[in-house]
């Protein structure tokens, strides 16, 4: 079965220091991927889509097939950013969330 | 404004009472979908819906019911709630299944 990890529930890092949340998937082809985030008491929202190869908020993501990984990366994190992070694979009809990293960033 | 819209946004109840959560998008998406969102475990399906009158199970359906009889709204019905369905739980819509979702605001839910 198709399956998203995200090894790590929490990441904590101090204002400025480089971030990478891990997501790692199993699926077999080419597969779409999304990093949504939420903020807190706040919907989920997206921040970015594996097809579209753009930086948001300072965040990219790079599929990795033979590593079968889709890290979300920031080179400086900002307080504004503590949040919780969710990689998600659309499969079968339905998205597939891992269970999410919550970023602490601190001042 | 693009959105979709969950009612109530709280919610306590007692074990057994019947309780419907509403989920409306004016978006003109076709597929809408619930999840409940549980400590540890992160955002799991209960049921989705490709289109109207097309409803399926997702991972965790047992307890719940859906119906899509138009296309903006997706309502989520506990016939009979239990305190393990205490949860927070979340609408989204779609254009087509995969995507970029919109999600409600949530329901907390406490049965007790």
């Amino acid at each position: 079965a198709q399956r998203v990890t995200q090894p790590e529930k929490l990441l904590s890092v101090f204002k400025g220091a480089p971030v990478e949340l891990k997501c790692n998937y199993s699926y077999s082809g080419s597969p779409e991927l999304f990093w949504y985030v939420q903020y807190s008491r706040q919907r989920l929202q997206l921040l970015l889509r594996h097809i579209s190869r753009e930086s948001i908020k300072g965040f990219t993501a790079d599929l990795n097939k033979g590593e079968t990984s889709f890290h979300l990366k920031k080179p400086f994190a900002q307080e504004e950013d503590s949040a919780m992070y969710y990689c998600a694979l659309p499969q079968g009809g339905k998205l597939i969330f891992g269970q999410g990293t919550e970023l602490s960033v601190k001042p | 404004e693009a959105q979709v819209t969950q009612n109530p946004r709280y919610l306590i109840t007692v074990t057994g009472k019947k309780l419907t959560v509403t989920c409306s998008q004016n978006m003109n998406h076709e597929y809408m979908s619930w999840y409940r969102q549980d400590p540890g475990l992160g955002l799991r399906q209960i049921y989705y819906s490709m289109n109207v009158e097309v409803t399926d199970k997702g991972d965790v359906p047992e307890g719940y019911k859906v119906s899509r009889k138009e296309k903006r709204n997706f309502p989520l019905i506990l016939e009979s709630p239990s305190p393990n369905q205490t949860s927070l739980y979340f609408c989204a819509s779609s254009r087509v299944w995969n995507t970029e979702a919109f999600f409600g605001q949530g329901t907390r839910l406490t049965v007790v």
